[in-house]
């Protein structure tokens, strides 16, 4: 069974900083990997999405690694700034399943 | 373009009354999904429809849960008999195809007292 986890729960840390939000997964079978952002009391946006057969994806001070082999992802976030505060989650599709399985995300907040 | 839609937004309802959750996926997109998520914890894989039909329903957690999408655009996620446990944001997606990007709604929020 896939699971997926994020280290760490919480950070705070202050504006400005340049920082790195960790994910792994047990089983290497996965199709893509997706990086959300959720803000209190609602949805989820998508942020970067990382095909199975890349390595890296970014997006403006957002930058998504893959590392299949050894069942990791990092979120790399430059410059930080109060705005980027929120629930970062991670989820993998699964390999024969449509469906993705999430990680219990990190609550970031950047202190101004 | 218009997003995921989801209503309605909030529901307060009393056990063991039935409930019905509406999600309005981005137009053209034939896979349709529903999560669950309790607080604290990220979102639980519930069912998956590509068009009309129910792919996958293997994280439907009894057969009080029920959801369809019968011409293949609006889903209904349907909960008979509901217990104060279900209480939950419920999450629909939907994608291009089967193992594309997911784009996400807002939610309903189903409090059951």
């Amino acid at each position: 069974k896939q699971e997926v986890t994020q280290i760490p729960a919480a950070l705070s840390v202050p504006e400005g900083e340049n920082l790195v939000l960790n994910c792994s997964f047990t089983d290497s079978a996965i199709y893509n990997l997706q990086w959300f952002r959720q803000d209190p009391g609602k949805g989820l946006t998508s942020l970067l999405l990382i095909q199975s057969s890349q390595r890296e994806q970014t997006s403006g001070r957002l930058n998504a690694s893959l590392d299949k082999s050894s069942g990791r992802s990092t979120l790399y976030i430059a410059a930080s700034q109060p705005g980027d505060s929120a629930t970062y989650l991670c989820a993998v599709g699964i390999q024969g399943a449509q469906k993705l399985v999430f990680g219990q995300g990190t609550r970031l907040t950047i202190n101004p | 373009g218009a997003g995921v839609s989801q209503t309605p937004s909030n529901k307060v309802t009393e056990k063991g009354k039935y409930v019905e959750l509406r999600c309005d996926p981005i137009s053209g997109h034939t896979a349709l999904y529903w999560y669950r998520q309790s607080l604290g914890q990220g979102p639980e894989f519930l069912i998956y429809f590509q068009g009309t039909g129910a792919a996958d329903d293997s994280g439907l957690p009894n057969d009080r849960f029920f959801a369809v999408r019968p011409e293949g655009s609006v889903s209904t996620l349907k909960i008979q008999r509901t217990e104060r446990g279900d209480s939950a944001v419920y999450l629909c997606a939907s994608s291009t195809t089967s193992f594309g990007e997911q784009f996400f709604g807002p939610g309903t929020r189903l409090t059951v007292l």
